[in-house]
């Protein structure tokens, strides 16, 4: 069982619409949980971190964390074509950060 | 604030040459990470420093693999012999351990082809 799993997709959103990406880890122990996004052939840019269970709201963005269900999520509000690219889930081991392989998110006007 | 930087941008070698890559931190942040990312993976943890001392390597580290951060500020990864299944897009973020969090930024990304 690989430490942190997501669906690579693609996801494909109308333009306007919400986008939910999910993410599941193994480690029960997990504390804090990250979501960042990746352009093709660029560097991974943080969205935003969630540590306590809920959601967690930045602009159009809403991250949910269960830490119970050991499940996270990331809520994409009023989808735009600029939001296509891939989101990456990543939860924090001792120091370092243990990632998921990637949902790749394509909205379409 | 700037950002994470990293040089050279894109490398180029032949199997077998020795390739090193620098990053600068944000400044002021105490730890900086090193990761590798092939093409459809998520980034892979390689190892980490607070300030000068190495605290973690990956164990799928290769000893053909060194990294330093002499004073604390920039650092470097060596590859030596490398090959061709070291191509990859390698990765440095930094991090302050006065945050809540300990987030990480990430800089550019070194791309480096092995041929």
């Amino acid at each position: 069982q690989k430490e942190v799993e997501q669906n690579s997709g693609p996801l494909s959103v109308p333009e306007g619409a919400i986008a939910s990406l999910n993410c599941t880890y193994s480690d029960r122990g997990s504390q804090s949980f990250f979501w960042y996004r990746q352009y093709s052939g660029k560097s991974p840019e943080l969205i935003m971190f969630i540590y306590s269970n809920g959601d967690k709201e930045d602009g159009r963005f809403t991250a949910q964390l269960n830490k119970a269900s050991q499940y996270v999520s990331l809520l994409i509000r009023d989808s735009q074509p600029s939001d296509s690219a891939t989101y990456l889930c990543a939860v924090r081991g001792t120091d370092k950060l243990i990632f998921g392989t990637g949902t790749r998110l394509q909205v379409f006007p | 604030d700037t950002g994470v930087s990293q040089n050279p941008r894109h490398k180029i070698t032949k199997r077998g040459q020795n390739v090193t890559f620098r990053c600068d931190p944000i400044s002021e942040h105490n730890r900086l990470y090193w990761y590798r990312q092939t093409l459809g993976q998520g980034p892979e943890f390689l190892t980490y420093f607070q300030n000068e001392a190495q605290l973690e390597k990956s164990r799928l580290l290769s000893d053909r693999f060194s990294a330093e951060r002499p004073k604390g500020s920039f650092s470097t990864l060596e590859i030596q012999r490398t090959e061709q299944g070291d191509s990859a897009m390698y990765l440095c973020a930094s991090s302050s351990t006065s945050g809540i969090t300990d987030t990480q930024y990430f800089g550019p990304g070194t791309r480096l082809t092995v041929l």
